[in-house]
């Protein structure tokens, strides 16, 4: 059964940094592209960030772009994303994502974490 | 950037009817589109991918269609746990850029 688990959320003061970790497990972790998509309270969905299978290559929204960043550990099961420069506009829950499909992107997400929650504000 | 645009924002249905949601692409995304469906305090869950393509377990009665900038999503005979939000994504290729639309509240 796939499992994804979220933490490093919580209150950071604005032009603060955090580290979100995203724990994997019941499928084979390096096999799948995975994402961080985002959900401030009350909106809807935005992609913040997508890694390849082997960390080699990333892709940001262009709201984070130059201010986050994801890598993975594969040896660990694990994603992260590191973010800075953090803005009140940041404050949300974070959810880790699988993709769809197995070795190439398909771009859709089927497997999610339940989210760890950011607030940005002083 | 492509911009996706659901409509209506909120739709009120009564259980046993059948609703449409669409979501328009600001240019061509081909079939690269998906919905998800997210019920109150949950998270989000794969419909339908590839426009049209059912995920593992969604029910017969979720269907998409469209190709290009048009898409749609009907539920068909709503059920009390279809009561939820339904938001579309598109997913343009290389490099690999993925938006959200703002989504549709489907309300009893």
């Amino acid at each position: 059964q796939v499992q994804l688990v979220e933490s490093g959320g919580g209150l950071v003061r604005p032009g603060g940094s955090l580290r979100l970790s995203c724990a994997a497990s019941g499928f084979t972790f390096s096999d799948y592209y995975m994402g961080w998509i985002r959900q401030a309270p009350g909106k809807g969905l935005e992609w913040v960030a997508y890694i390849s299978t082997a960390g080699g290559t990333e892709h940001y929204g262009d709201s984070v772009k130059g201010r986050f960043i994801i890598t993975r550990d594969n040896a660990e099961n694990s994603l992260y994303l590191q973010m800075n420069s953090l803005r009140a506009d940041d404050t949300a829950v974070y959810y880790c994502a699988r993709d769809l499909t197995a070795v190439v992107a398909a771009g859709y997400f089927d497997n999610w974490g339940q989210g760890t929650l950011v607030t940005v504000s002083s | 950037e492509i911009v996706m645009t659901q409509s209506p924002a909120t739709v009120s249905v009564s259980p046993g009817e059948r609703v449409t949601l669409s979501c328009r692409a600001s240019q061509s995304v081909s079939t690269n589109l998906a919905w998800y469906q997210q019920r109150p305090g949950q998270t989000p869950r794969l419909l339908i991918y590839g426009a049209s393509i059912g995920a593992t377990g969604v029910p017969a009665r979720f269907r998409g269609s469209g190709s290009g900038t048009e898409f749609t999503l009907t539920i068909s005979s709503l059920q009390p746990e279809d009561f939820a939000v339904y938001y579309c994504q598109q997913y343009n290729g290389w490099p690999p850029a993925l938006t959200f639309g703002g989504g549709t509240k489907v309300e009893i």
